[in-house]
């Protein structure tokens, strides 16, 4: 059982614009959602995190949306560039498990 | 920032041979993982190991594999006879103490090439 769904499996983005990343959860036990970013050759590594009591976390050019009720929340990456292009995975997690997303491929066009 | 250091970064071998793959945690952490992925894809969880024991494994994780900490530092995953299904990059991690909120700490993985 897949717990976590995510969307687009690619994406192409000219520099400057603006790349969005959806997920969807089912199990409302989770507590935690993290989005990773993963270069080639590397772990991935921890970019932006939301807890459940807030609906919208900003850190820079990077946004997560998060919407309870839905059971979904997003990434949205700002003005994007180059050094962007990297494979993002979401993730739900509950005290020490987590579940990843099937992770989606960004392209920065410049 | 502390890092999770695995080794070898690469490993080759022949189907039906047993490899081990080794991972020094982060210190401090408590909280232990493999996961893996395949051809750059989905994350998959294979097993989360604490006090010494493992304390959830996945569907993945079937007799052919088996963790262990054999020492203050390092945790390994043993694949006691790969099969070509096998080959992947393998990724160890770790929390500090498995409360919530914290944060997943991932090695730079092994690439297990099996022929």
């Amino acid at each position: 059982q897949q717990q976590v769904k995510q969307s687009p499996q690619s994406l192409i983005v000219q520099k400057g614009g603006i790349s969005i990343i959806n997920c969807a959860y089912e199990n409302t036990a989770f507590d935690y959602f993290p989005w990773y970013q993963q270069f080639p050759g590397k772990g991935p590594a921890l970019l932006i995190a939301i807890r459940p009591d807030v609906s919208e976390k900003k850190e820079g050019r990077f946004t997560i949306s998060f919407n309870k009720s839905a059971k979904q929340f997003s990434l949205h990456i700002m003005d994007s560039q180059p050094g962007d292009s990297a494979t993002y995975f979401c993730a739900a997690s509950r005290v020490d498990q987590f579940y990843f997303g099937t992770g989606t491929s960004l392209t920065v066009i410049p | 920032e502390p890092e999770v250091t695995q080794t070898p970064s690469h490993q080759v071998t022949q189907m039906g041979q047993e490899v081990i793959l080794r991972c020094v945690p982060i210190s401090n952490h408590l909280y232990f993982y493999w996961y893996r992925q395949i051809l750059g894809q989905k994350v998959e969880f294979l097993v989360s190991f604490y006090n010494n024991e493992i304390s959830e494994k996945s569907e993945i994780f079937d007799d052919q594999f088996s963790v262990e900490r054999p020492d203050g530092s390092n945790f390994t995953l043993k694949i006691r006879s790969t099969k070509l299904e096998d080959s992947a990059m393998y990724f160890c991690a770790s929390i500090r103490t498995g409360q919530p909120f914290e944060k997943l700490f991932f090695g730079s993985g092994t690439q297990l090439s099996v022929l």
